[in-house]
């Protein structure tokens, strides 16, 4: 079965670093997104990219964070200067079409650790 | 802002008993999608529900979409220990999905 790919799984940073998320999104999907999950909270919307540009982005998503699909397999999230209220779980989705109706397919995530 | 609510935080049942988690939105949800996710795994979508009364059932579980469409359930049938998990449910609004704030299922053998 397809997979979105997601690496590094854990990320160590120091605070005002920048890093770099990197995902591989399913081959045939159209749409992509970032989320977020603090250690035992919900899933929270960090932004939506299609056509190779974002679609929609929530209040989270600031200047600090922007993506970017630099070739036709790669989806990348970075983070300029990192804050310590940035460690999370970071996960990338993809799907076929923007309202499912197969759902988003989910990476495994990589933890970031800001210290 | 658009806030999707579940409840309960937290629900413990005995193996064999059953399980329902309830999903309420703020505002009406075009459609609604429900993931589970393990303990330290990634959400892995279940289900979506399009229509307004909707109700879905896969092996154990069952799904509904209310009339309204700003609540839906998941109520899972004689809990097995493989049900263990978060379940989320997931509201399309606007132009994206809203993930609810979860329920935590622990199944006790």
């Amino acid at each position: 079965e397809p997979e979105v790919t997601q690496t590094p799984s854990h990320q160590v940073t120091q605070m005002g670093q920048e890093v770099i998320l990197r995902c591989v999104p399913i081959s045939n999907h159209l749409y992509f997104y970032w989320y977020r999950q603090i250690l035992g909270q919900k899933v929270e919307f960090l932004v939506s990219f299609y056509n190779n540009e974002i679609s929609e982005k929530s209040e989270i998503f600031d200047d600090q964070f922007s993506v970017e699909r630099p070739d036709g397999s790669n989806f990348t999230l970075k983070i300029r200067s990192t804050k310590l209220e940035d460690s999370a779980m970071y996960f990338c989705a993809s799907s076929g079409t923007g309202k499912g109706p197969y759902g988003y397919t989910f990476g495994s995530g990589t933890r970031l650790t800001v210290v | 802002g658009q806030q999707v609510m579940q409840i309960p935080q937290y629900q413990h049942v005995q193996e064999g008993e059953d399980f329902t988690t309830y999903c309420n939105s703020s505002t009406t949800l075009s459609n609604i999608q429900w993931y589970k996710q393990r303990p330290g795994g990634h959400p892995v979508f279940l289900i979506q529900l399009v229509k307004s009364g909707e109700v879905k059932k896969q092996k154990r579980l069952t799904f509904q979409f209310g009339e309204a469409k700003k609540n839906s359930s998941l109520h899972i049938t004689a809990t097995q220990t493989t049900d263990v998990g978060t379940y989320f449910c997931a509201g399309f609004t606007g132009n994206q999905f809203y993930f609810g704030t979860g329920t935590s299922l622990t199944v006790i053998p």
